[in-house]
């Protein structure tokens, strides 16, 4: 079973923190994604990586950004937090077969994160 | 502009009873989908997908219906049950694409 581990459940921060979102898989998969999820918007893309110190910005980079530095772990940065980063933060891995990047992505529990 | 829409935020079931869940899509070059479903804290886990070779998938109690002239696709699950009671995502790409994915519609299925 791939397993998707996320380093928080649920985090309060205060307006202006710099916030860092821990991912890591067991999978060795070559892609992994950061996802947010908001009532009516479903889950939209942040950024995503296709291998090691490699990083692709998804829909809505601004006001993040990540660091791959190992093929297991991929780490969101949210530089200064505001309130409108208030959201569920998912994390995603898939295989990368090289065949395009619409694969299964298997997702972490997610973080919640609450920005005062 | 939402490339995948679930235009139903919500839907109510009673146990045994078939579901339908829908998804609508605008972009031609779509052609592989994912259903996923979501239970309150936890994350995202895969159903069953379909790619545009296909008209229909089936796995157990859930089958996925594609119908690419009117670009829409929808999930049955037959017979629902209570367990079922989640946020269902639909997913789209093409290749080469990262997945688009829509709203969410969230489903109670009723003992």
């Amino acid at each position: 079973d791939v397993k998707v581990t996320q380093s928080s459940r649920y985090l309060v921060k205060r307006t202006g923190e710099k916030v860092f979102l821990e991912c890591v898989q067991d999978m060795d998969h070559e892609n992994m994604f950061w996802y947010r999820q908001d009532p009516g918007l479903g889950l939209r893309l942040i950024y995503f990586s296709y291998d090691v110190k490699m990083k692709e910005k998804g829909d809505i980079p601004e006001g993040y950004s990540v660091s791959r530095e190992k093929k297991e772990r991929f780490s969101l940065i949210l530089e200064s937090a505001s309130t409108n980063q208030t959201s569920m933060y998912l994390c995603a891995s898939s295989r990368g077969t090289g065949q395009g990047i619409g694969e299964t992505q298997y997702f972490g529990p997610g973080t919640r994160l609450l920005v005062l | 502009d939402q490339q995948v829409k679930q235009n139903s935020p919500s839907l109510s079931v009673q146990e045994g009873r078939i579901s339908i869940l829908n998804c609508d899509y605008t972009n031609s070059m779509f052609d592989y989908f994912l259903w996923y479903k979501k239970y309150p804290a936890e994350g995202p886990t895969f159903l069953i997908s379909i790619s545009s070779i296909k008209d229909k998938n089936e796995d157990g109690r859930f089958t996925v219906f594609l119908n690419k002239s009117a670009k829409h696709l929808s999930l049955h699950i037959v017979p629902s049950q209570p367990g079922d009671s989640a946020v269902y995502f639909c997913a789209a790409s093409g290749y080469g694409q990262n997945f688009v994915f829509g709203p969410g519609t969230r489903l109670s299925v009723l003992p």
